[in-house]
């Protein structure tokens, strides 16, 4: 069973520029979250997407938008980059919505902007 | 909005020391709670879980309890081992489901 891949692994953008992060979920899980994770900070929620639609979002503004395939695999996007959105993008996949379930993150990837 | 709050770090204790990290919640309604560990060079792994109140959950002898009068869920071990050496994260889904906090991450380093 192949877990939660993401790629690239690292990504180096300037200000300004549009960045495109991709995440395959495990196999069989249709739900999808993505987080960001500054350095020496906890996991902050951007979204969650199940069956293709936005099922939740975060205290992030619309220039980060995302989209989920029908073979559940997903795209986070980010517009207009900014410094402060240098951090760790992490990927995480559930077997399916609802409450109490586990999530089985990926390894990441580090997005640098300068 | 709901948060997690979770003990500083970082942590240091001697092998076999007996391990608590704190973590409080506020949440509207009854939110599902988690610890997930990251362990050096590797990605977040869910530890243990509770869905409701006065719920234990328990993994690798560690253990927390889902204390809604006190809105806690504090992670505990009795004897740590060296192996245990990570970064611990508390995390709280809501009633709903599709929103989620985690706290700062407390790391331990467990010496022998």
């Amino acid at each position: 069973e192949t877990g939660v891949t993401q790629s690239p692994t690292h990504l180096i953008k300037t200000r300004g520029q549009q960045v495109t992060l991709r995440c395959s979920s495990q196999s069989g899980h249709n739900t999808v979250s993505w987080y960001q994770q500054a350095l020496g900070q906890g996991p902050q929620f951007i979204f969650q997407y199940y069956r293709e639609e936005e099922n939740g979002r975060g205290n992030f503004p619309p220039r980060f938008s995302g989209l989920q395939f029908p073979n559940y695999s997903s795209e986070l996007n980010v517009n207009a980059l900014e410094l402060d959105d240098s951090a760790l993008y992490l990927c995480a996949s559930s077997f399916q919505l609802g409450v109490g379930n586990e999530q089985f993150f990926g390894p990441g990837t580090r997005l640098t902007v300068l | 909005g709901d948060s997690v709050t979770q003990m500083e770090g970082p942590v240091t204790l001697s092998e076999e020391a007996f391990l608590t990290i704190n973590c409080t919640y506020t949440a509207t309604g009854y939110p599902s709670l988690f610890w997930y560990v990251q362990y050096p060079g590797e990605g977040l792994q869910l530890l243990l879980k509770a869905t409701k109140a006065d719920d234990k959950g328990s993994n690798k002898g560690f253990e927390a309890t889902y204390r809604k009068e006190t809105t806690s869920f504090h992670l505990e071990k009795g004897s740590v081992q060296v192996s245990d050496s990570a970064v611990y994260f508390c995390a709280l889904s809501d009633w709903t489901g599709n929103q989620f906090y985690f706290g700062t991450g407390t790391s331990l380093t467990v010496i022998p």
